[in-house]
């Protein structure tokens, strides 16, 4: 059960969008709609963002959104701002035959 | 508003178990449809699913940990609780518990188990 991949960083100006990338195979991020993401700032707990591929949880902003194509599920965020500046992680359901959850490698987001 | 707080002891000698409670506030942990999970992060690095329990008692566990692992549930108490068996230095994390349909949400603030002698 590899972790899901990512990029390390990512970077962008405020107001500029930016895409972070998640890539699985057919088994885990390409075989099921149950990918989320997750935004973590330092010494604090993760927060859902994403839920269900592009589901957005009550009270997160519109301009986060998901999406996925085959085995790759991308994070996008518009109007960056600096408040975005976290680590940002992807998680996928990865069995037919039983619960089982994979986390990416996560990918530091960097307001310039 | 649901709440998860994590609870235990912060430092665990090599080879024995680290045990860690979850006590879930503002709803019960006998609703039905979601699991209730324990994640952790080692320091600096990513996130690592461990296992997750139904408020029935089934648990799913990560294939890697499942023989070190125990998830039980205490719906008498609003708790689930986390048992790692024969505990070495690469155990050090931040455990957290969250309830989960789908999505992780919402999370308890995370609690740090350092293994040491």
């Amino acid at each position: 059960q590899s972790a899901l991949t990512q990029p390390a960083s990512v970077s962008g100006s405020p107001g500029q969008s930016i895409t972070i990338s998640c890539t699985g195979t057919s088994s885990d991020v390409g075989g099921y709609n149950y990918v989320s993401w997750y935004q973590q700032h330092p010494g604090k707990a993760p927060k859902l963002m994403i839920y269900d591929v592009s589901n957005r949880p009550s009270g997160v902003s519109n301009r986060f959104s998901g999406s996925k194509s085959g085995n790759t599920a991308s994070l996008t965020i518009s109007g960056l701002q600096a408040e975005d500046e976290a680590d940002y992680y992807c998680s996928s359901y990865t069995s037919s035959s039983t619960l089982r959850y994979v986390f990416g490698t996560g990918t530091k987001v960097t307001v310039l | 508003q649901l709440q998860l707080q994590e609870s235990g002891p912060g430092l665990v000698k090599p080879s024995e178990t680290l045990s860690l409670t979850c006590t879930v506030s503002g709803g019960s942990i006998s609703s039905s449809s979601y699991y209730w999970g324990w994640i952790r992060q080692p320091p600096g690095k990513g996130l690592e699913w461990i296992g997750s329990i139904y408020y029935s008692g089934s648990t799913y566990y990560n294939p890697s940990l499942k023989s070190r692992v125990t998830i039980s549930v205490d719906t008498s108490k609003n708790q689930f609780s986390l048992k790692l068996s024969s505990v070495t230095a690469a155990d050090t994390a931040v455990y957290y518990c969250a309830r989960h349909l789908s999505g992780f949400d919402p999370w308890g603030q995370g609690t740090l188990v350092t293994v040491s002698s």
